[in-house]
């Protein structure tokens, strides 16, 4: 089914330890984003791209890259995980076509734990 | 800078009563607005949205209208169902496709 994909769905780190989530989307859209989920916080938007070859940080960029070398691919990064990222990351597409709105898909999720 | 506030929940209500969980939100310009529903283990699912001051978004029951007099978006429902329990998140999205969520309501709905 046409969507976007993201693995794993669970995962539990070290403090220190790097991990690369993954995004994939198939319905050929320019824009992606990540972001984080924490209680009493909403979503926060880490890091978006609004096409291949093009990123842009969000509200809570750091600890996190990203790259967008295709346009189906959007993996977020973490470098050296601490227990503050402890979160459950979301990754979605969109577009954005003139008359005709905007269309945003997001993925299932995943549950990280930084012990 | 711009932003979107939604009620606190967490709301509970018996089954069949009315729901109104308010949103307002702050920006230049009319940005198009939305809400989404995130149901147990699951991601976020558009559930209705509108791009226009006056509009009407309205899917499953639920309808909010677009007022740029009172800059809000409040979700209602007549009559909410036990499958309508989930956490309600009202979402503006600005020119660069950015969108920016509030901090979600939780809803139970008790039979």
């Amino acid at each position: 089914n046409a969507g976007v994909t993201q693995t794993p769905k669970f995962q539990v780190l070290k403090t220190g330890q790097s991990m690369t989530l993954q995004c994939a989307q198939d319905m050929n859209h320019e824009y992606m984003s990540w972001y984080r989920q924490d209680p009493g916080m909403g979503l926060r938007l880490i890091h978006y791209s609004v096409g291949a070859g093009i990123t842009d940080q969000g509200e809570v960029p750091n600890g996190y890259n990203v790259s967008r070398s295709t346009t189906e691919d959007f993996p977020l990064r973490l470098l050296s995980a601490a227990p503050s990222q402890t979160s459950v990351y979301f990754c979605a597409s969109s577009y954005y076509r003139t008359g005709g709105g905007y269309g945003y898909t997001f993925g299932s999720g995943t549950r990280l734990t930084v012990v | 800078g711009d932003s979107v506030t939604q009620m606190e929940g967490p709301v509970t209500l018996s089954e069949e009563a009315f729901l109104t969980i308010n949103c307002t939100y702050t920006a230049t310009g009319y940005p198009s607005l939305f809400w989404y529903v995130q149901y147990p283990g699951e991601g976020l699912q558009l559930l209705l949205k509108a791009t226009k001051a006056d509009d009407k978004g309205s899917n499953k029951g639920f309808e909010a209208t677009y007022r740029k007099e009172t800059t809000s978006f409040h979700l209602e429902k007549g009559s909410v169902q036990v499958s309508d329990s989930a956490v309600y998140f009202c979402a503006r999205v600005n020119t660069g496709n950015q969108f920016y969520f509030g901090t979600g309501t939780s809803l139970t709905v008790i039979p």
